[in-house]
């Protein structure tokens, strides 16, 4: 099937720095999508992105299909940003009609 | 809009014991589906359905059971638990397939069981 790999694991920063988070993944996409875990454990979609540029306030995403990966950019990070960011896609055809998550992105925010 | 409800928040279960982890959506979504999250897994998909009357396995079916008899609900059974299943479990739901355009997944809130 097929692989997401997202980088770095962990990620620690100062409050108003700018982070940017990448997800790999080893095959074609027809979605792919950002999920934001917080401290509580809960998950929030951030972004809707197989392909192209969102924003959405400080958080925006990148999706370059052709070279099969994505970017999650926060700037000016707040201890709010803390949590896991996850990535997951949905390759076409065939198989599971489900997401395949990477094993996430360990943000912490220190004030 | 509610959104998506899980009950129980929290479950222990022995071994052997069966239970089902309730899921509901009032947001009128045709794919609903179920995930176990386990500590540096990332988020695995279990079951999922595309409409009321269907459902299809997903990465890790086994132990599991589900069914769909209405579009806002869509119960996980455990019919005869094991220490293997413990960990976090997601519902999520969305309007369209996961394969169809434009189809963000919105997750409820989580059931943490321990099965000892």
């Amino acid at each position: 099937g097929i692989q997401v790999e997202q980088s770095p694991p962990d990620l620690i920063l100062q409050e108003g720095a700018n982070s940017t988070l990448r997800c790999n993944f080893s095959d074609s996409v027809n979605n792919l999508q950002w999920f934001h875990q917080n401290p509580w454990g809960q998950l929030i979609n951030l972004f809707y992105i197989p392909s192209g540029t969102k924003q959405n306030g400080r958080l925006s995403a990148t999706t370059v299909a052709t070279e099969r990966y994505s970017l999650l950019y926060i700037s000016s990070s707040q201890t709010t940003d803390s949590g896991v960011y996850f990535c997951a896609v949905v390759p076409p055809g065939g198989g599971a009609d489900g997401l395949t998550f990477g094993k996430g992105t360990h943000l912490i925010i220190q004030p | 809009n509610a959104g998506v409800t899980q009950t129980p928040k929290f479950q222990v279960l022995k071994t052997g014991q069966s239970m089902t982890l309730q899921c509901a959506q009032d947001m009128n979504h045709e794919y609903m589906s179920w995930y176990r999250q386990d500590p540096g897994m990332g988020l695995r998909l279990i079951h999922y359905s595309v409409g009321a009357g269907i459902t299809d396995q997903g990465e890790v079916p086994n132990g599991y059971n589900v069914s769909r008899s209405t579009t806002e609900d869509f119960p996980l059974r455990l019919l005869s638990a094991a220490p293997s299943q413990t960990s976090v479990y997601f519902c999520a739901s969305s309007p369209h397939t996961q394969s169809s355009y434009n189809s963000p997944l919105h997750f409820g809130n989580g059931t943490r069981l321990t099965v000892t």
